[in-house]
């Protein structure tokens, strides 16, 4: 069954740092993947998706993912944090062209000042 | 502007009330979603249609119940069965077939029960 893994609830980082928030996945074939981002009491915000193509994506807000098939990863990062960036971010992924997402718990990033 | 409408953005229910949420949208989008979700538990598919008048159950399906009658809505009941209902409702629709595109997702309906 498709799936997948956000292993870290909760990532602090200082401002002005990298960051990087983790996402693994299990499905065959060919995935199609997703970052959102959410804020307290808000739906969804759409950031960036890969399909195929370049391992590195970017999109939203600056943020950028990188595709790693072999160890089937699709990594969050962003060069340098801001404070705004603090909120619950959740990868998915769509098995197929007519499926559902499936979505991770998420990861809850908090940027430091 | 084209988005996805849910309401109410609250909602009280009692014991053994049923109640509707809404979700509409104009995005001429073919499927829609609904996804509940519980702190550290990320988003749980509830149901979703992908033609109108026609719709499956997603993982979580029993205690809800939803119908797809136009296009453009897609409103979720949520019955007296469902033993735990107070969660985020989250409503998304997408095109049809295409894989790589993304959901658009509603703001969300938060439903407690008093």
């Amino acid at each position: 069954a498709q799936s997948v893994a956000q292993p870290e609830d909760q990532v602090n980082v200082a401002e002005g740092n990298p960051l990087t928030v983790k996402c693994t996945y299990s499905v065959s074939g060919n995935p199609y993947l997703f970052w959102y981002v959410q804020y307290p009491n808000r739906g969804l915000q759409f950031l960036l998706k890969y399909i195929t193509g370049d391992n590195l994506v970017k999109g939203s807000y600056g943020f950028e993912a990188e595709f790693n098939k072999s160890q089937t990863s699709f990594h969050l990062k962003k060069p340098s944090a801001l404070v705004s960036d603090s909120a619950l971010y959740f990868c998915a992924v769509r098995p197929s062209g007519n499926t559902p997402l499936v979505f991770g718990k998420g990861t809850r990033l908090s940027v430091i000042a | 502007d084209g988005g996805i409408t849910q309401s109410p953005k609250y909602l009280f229910r009692k014991e053994g009330q049923n109640v509707t949420l809404s979700c509409e949208q104009n995005l001429n989008h073919d499927a829609m979603y609904w996804y509940r979700q519980d702190p550290g538990q990320g988003l749980r598919l509830i149901y979703y249609s992908q033609i109108v008048n026609d719709f499956q159950k997603g993982d979580i399906a029993e205690g809800y119940s939803v119908s797809r009658e136009k296009k453009e809505s897609f409103p979720l009941t949520v019955t007296s069965a469902q033993k735990n209902p107070t969660a985020f409702y989250l409503c998304a629709s997408t095109h049809r077939g295409q894989g790589g595109t993304e959901a658009f997702f509603g703001q969300g309906t938060r439903l407690t029960v008093v």
